[in-house]
């Protein structure tokens, strides 16, 4: 019975590279939600997925950042051309519908040089 | 304004002593309302939660507290202990998403 899985927990990326984030919800889940935490802060919204849907990216910077959700696979929360200001803990939340518990996976760590 | 407000940002007390954390929502249609805790470095995890047709719940020491008409619900520890020593969120949901507090961060003094 696997909780919200996140890879990488960290990843390190240079400044113009890509970030590639993946999250495969609780079993039985078909919610993802993403959200950025930076150092001592709380949790900021950023987009939230169903099975091959975005239904709320309202938090989510208009460029460089894109989520998708697959029928098959993880969720990937993707920033192109990383910027120092994108290091942060990235979390994702799995529910098993809009308005039940999110679980949280361990978060990926991104620092960028 | 935000959508939740936390308070206090910061709380230390004696081992032993209660903590209490307060919540302030702006949606009259938000229906759920849990509480995660965050250790250091580590993944948000829920402690507890209400919903909108009770107005008191608990698990052993810890209790929260919901005030619909005044729309602030509130997370009570009792008896608290060194390892109760973390972040705490509350959070209330808005249409499609779920607004975070800013945080509470306690810490229960030996």
């Amino acid at each position: 019975n696997a909780g919200v899985m996140q890879n990488p927990r960290h990843l390190v990326r240079r400044r113009g590279q890509e970030a590639r984030l993946r999250c495969s919800p609780m079993k039985g889940h078909s919610h993802v939600y993403w959200y950025r935490q930076l150092p001592e802060e709380g949790l900021k919204f950023m987009v939230y997925l169903q099975k091959e849907n975005i239904i709320d990216e309202s938090g989510m910077p208009k460029e460089r950042f894109s989520a998708e959700f697959p029928k098959e696979g993880p969720s990937i929360l993707r920033i192109q051309q990383v910027v120092r200001g994108d290091s942060a803990a990235y979390f994702c939340a799995s529910s098993r519908d809009r308005k039940n518990i999110q679980y949280f996976g361990a978060g990926t760590r991104l620092s960028v040089l | 304004g935000e959508n939740v407000e936390q308070h206090p940002s910061t709380l230390s007390v004696q081992e032993g002593d209660s903590a209490v954390i307060k919540c302030t929502y702006s949606d009259s249609a938000s229906n759920y309302f849990p509480w995660y805790k965050q250790e250091l470095g580590k993944r948000p995890q829920l402690i507890i939660d209400i919903r909108s047709n009770v107005g008191e719940k608990k698990d052993q020491r810890i209790a929260v507290t919901l005030n619909k008409t005044a729309k602030h619900f509130s997370l009570h520890i009792t008896e608290t202990q060194p390892e109760d020593s973390a972040v705490y969120f509350c959070a209330a949901p808005t249409g499609n998403q779920f607004y975070f507090g800013t945080g509470t961060s306690l810490t229960v003094i030996p």
